[in-house]
């Protein structure tokens, strides 16, 4: 089994709908973020989870909202999505004491 | 600001040849580097990384030199093989940050 389990791998939705992108995690880490990935962008930082009670915002958080039900799970949602939505999505975790991130496989989402 | 980037988007090398990516980096105050590989269709591997106290470090078959005074970053692969065919992203933590800024990536493309 991965250590960081991303559902669904694709989805394609449509604008307006309401989608949650899961990720669960076995490494025991603590920490837990969630980036989108854009052609020729890079990877930017949409929410990060330092432990269960806490949430914090990245450079791009702005229609979208996170849960951390668990110190294992960290889910993103999207209240209504957008075409421009549309990319892919990396849940990654790590260690307090490290700053090496592991990541999911990753979420193909597609807003049509 | 704070940004990471690559001097070029994609390099072809030989099989065999060694490879060089680059990196460039702006905030003199990170203290921690890590290159990852990106496979097609999965997420970022943790190839190696380096503190800002070293100039370089080696592991099995990549080597990373960091030269602070010009803000530059680079991954050596030694006798590169096809298996070696991602996109390598470097990604920097400034001092006191909590996360991690990734640069675009540059695809390398190995030639048989």
């Amino acid at each position: 089994d991965a250590d960081v389990t991303q559902t669904p791998r694709n989805r394609i939705t449509k604008t307006g709908k309401r989608i949650m992108l899961e990720c669960s995690q076995t490494k025991g880490h603590d920490r837990m973020y969630w980036y989108r990935q854009d052609p020729g962008l890079g990877l930017r930082l949409i929410y990060y989870s330092f432990d269960v009670k806490d949430i914090n915002k990245g450079e791009i958080s702005d229609g979208y909202s996170v849960s951390r039900q668990a110190q294992a799970k960290f889910s993103l949602s999207l209240e209504s999505a957008i075409p421009n939505q549309t990319a892919l999505y990396f849940c990654a975790t790590s260690d307090s004491g490290t700053y090496g991130y592991t990541f999911g496989s990753g979420t193909r989402l597609t807003v049509v | 600001g704070e940004s990471v980037g690559l001097h070029l988007p994609t390099l072809s090398v030989q099989e065999g040849d060694n490879s060089i990516i680059n990196c460039a980096y702006s905030n003199s105050a990170s203290d921690y580097f890590i290159w990852y590989k990106q496979e097609s269709g999965k997420g970022p591997q943790f190839i190696i990384d380096i503190r800002s106290n070293m100039d370089k470090r080696q592991g099995q078959r990549v080597t990373v030199l960091l030269n602070k005074t010009v803000k530059h970053l680079s991954l050596q692969i030694a006798a590169t093989q096809p298996g070696d065919s991602a996109v390598y992203f470097c990604a920097e933590r400034g001092a006191g940050a909590n996360n991690l800024f990734f640069g675009t990536g540059t695809r390398l493309t190995v030639i048989p």
